[in-house]
């Protein structure tokens, strides 16, 4: 069955733009969470949705934000975008929601950059 | 929040080796991951292993959860196993908590 899906795979911005990922899960799970990950603070939570809802939210600005749609597909949005925003995006979806998921499955991810 | 600590950071081997990686988590968890990242990015689940031991080919896991540890066995190395490895937990906040990682570099 087909994994987790991101789009777009790259993407170049500029400061003070905004951006949409987009992410798919794999068909039949629930939950979707997103990661950033850059190479002085690693991987991070950045909130996952679960059928609409967000349920769990990281340490983030209120420039980040995200949605979940009825398929279950997510989006992230990241507004007034700044230099420190280059990261790369992942995405995770699981069967269930929050700590007892089980297993989650990761996307290739969006490799963002900001210039 | 939990804290996950791995170590060690970076592993250089010979193709043929054994290696032992290790993570410690501050708290007690619900959900336990390795992952593989590969060169373009992408997490590769190796195992979810909350407790207990679990062995997938060459690879082995094993989570003591009461020690709050977890031992990813990699035997008989090969040049494809280069990249980060990652330990991830789930605690009480729900959150999946990443550890840094260790780079492993398997020379051929």
């Amino acid at each position: 069955k087909a994994g987790v899906t991101q789009t777009p795979r790259y993407l170049i911005k500029t400061r003070g733009q905004q951006v949409t990922l987009s992410c798919s899960p794999i068909s039949g799970h629930r939950s979707v969470s997103w990661y950033q990950q850059t190479p002085g603070q690693g991987l991070q939570f950045l909130f996952e949705y679960f059928s609409e809802t967000q349920r769990n939210k990281g340490n983030f600005p209120g420039r980040f934000s995200g949605r979940q749609f009825s398929n279950s597909r997510s989006e992230m949005n990241v507004s007034t975008l700044e230099l420190g925003d280059s990261a790369l995006y992942l995405c995770a979806s699981s069967r269930l929601a929050g700590g007892k998921t089980g297993e989650l499955f990761f996307g290739e991810g969006s490799r963002l950059t900001v210039l | 929040g939990i804290q996950v600590e791995q170590s060690p950071p970076d592993l250089i081997l010979q193709e043929g080796a054994n290696s032992t990686l290790r993570c410690n988590f501050s708290d007690s968890v619900n959900n336990l991951q390795w992952f593989h990242q590969n060169p373009w990015g992408q997490l590769i689940n190796l195992f979810y292993i909350p407790s207990g031991t679990k062995q997938n080919g060459r690879l082995s896991a094993t989570t003591v959860a009461t020690e709050r540890y977890s031992l990813l066995y990699i035997s008989s190395s090969q040049t494809t196993d280069s990249g980060v490895y990652f330990c991830a937990v789930t605690g009480g906040s729900e959150k999946l908590v990443f550890g840094k990682g260790t780079k492993l570099t398997v020379n051929p």
